[in-house]
């Protein structure tokens, strides 16, 4: 099993700095299948990004991802107050894992 | 429009068996590269990867709980049925389905969700 292992466990920063989350995996992520999920508190995880960097219909570019391998990152360029949320990478190759997530806060 | 949505009980006992359903709408999981994901998640903590079923019947389910999962579909009725069994008190947790999508060599996880489903594990 693939472990994903987050950090940091707690980013804390003021809207409009750049925030970068970093996700490594145990083994080497097949066909780079690694996702990035929002999760409000009391809300549904929302899809970021996919295959380490692209991102679905309706993301904002603000958000981005980058990494290969068994090191990725998810960089949010400027914060909005909306931004502040846990989030998960996933690997989604063979037998998927999430990682343990971080929490994103106002500072 | 896709939606998906999450029924069952809200308590089960332990040692009983869990059923859960994810009914669906906006695609049919007759459609080739279409999955069914479930998904949980304890309070408070971290998403757990649970088990998926795709168009085709194929299934994956995690290694850890494939001897007590079961997952099945029923295209007819645009349903998708999770069983667990041996419940604990640890299972207790919020149930997601998701749908996923291959095209061509391109998968998208999880790009819609279900609102989730909570359930509690207690005598």
């Amino acid at each position: 099993e693939v472990v994903l292992t987050q950090s940091p466990g707690t980013l804390s920063l003021s809207p409009g700095e750049r925030a970068t989350l970093s996700c490594r995996a145990s083994q080497s992520v097949s066909s780079n299948y690694l996702a990035w999920y929002q999760q409000k508190p009391g809300q549904t995880p929302r899809l970021l990004i996919y295959g380490a960097s692209s991102r679905p219909t309706g993301i904002p570019d603000r958000f981005s991802g980058s990494g290969s391998g068994t090191d990725f990152t998810l960089t949010i360029s400027r914060l909005e107050p909306e931004d502040f949320a846990v989030y998960y990478c996933q690997q989604y190759g063979g037998s998927p894992t999430f990682g343990q997530g971080t929490r994103l806060e106002i500072k | 429009q896709i939606t998906l949505k999450e029924s069952g009980p809200t308590l089960v006992k332990p040692t009983q068996t869990l059923t859960l359903t994810c009914t669906f709408s906006g695609f049919s999981l007759s459609t080739t590269g279409l999955g069914v994901g479930w998904i949980r998640q304890p309070p408070g903590k971290a998403l757990e990867w649970l088990g998926l079923i795709y168009w085709n019947d194929d299934k994956r389910y995690s290694p850890s709980l494939r001897r007590r999962l079961t997952i099945t579909k029923d295209t007819s009725k645009n349903q998708v049925v999770l069983t667990m069994t041996n419940m604990d008190p640890v299972d207790t947790g919020t149930y997601y389905c998701g749908l996923e999508k291959i095209v061509g060599a391109t998968t998208t996880p999880l790009d819609y969700w279900g609102q989730g489903t909570p359930v509690t594990v207690s005598s």
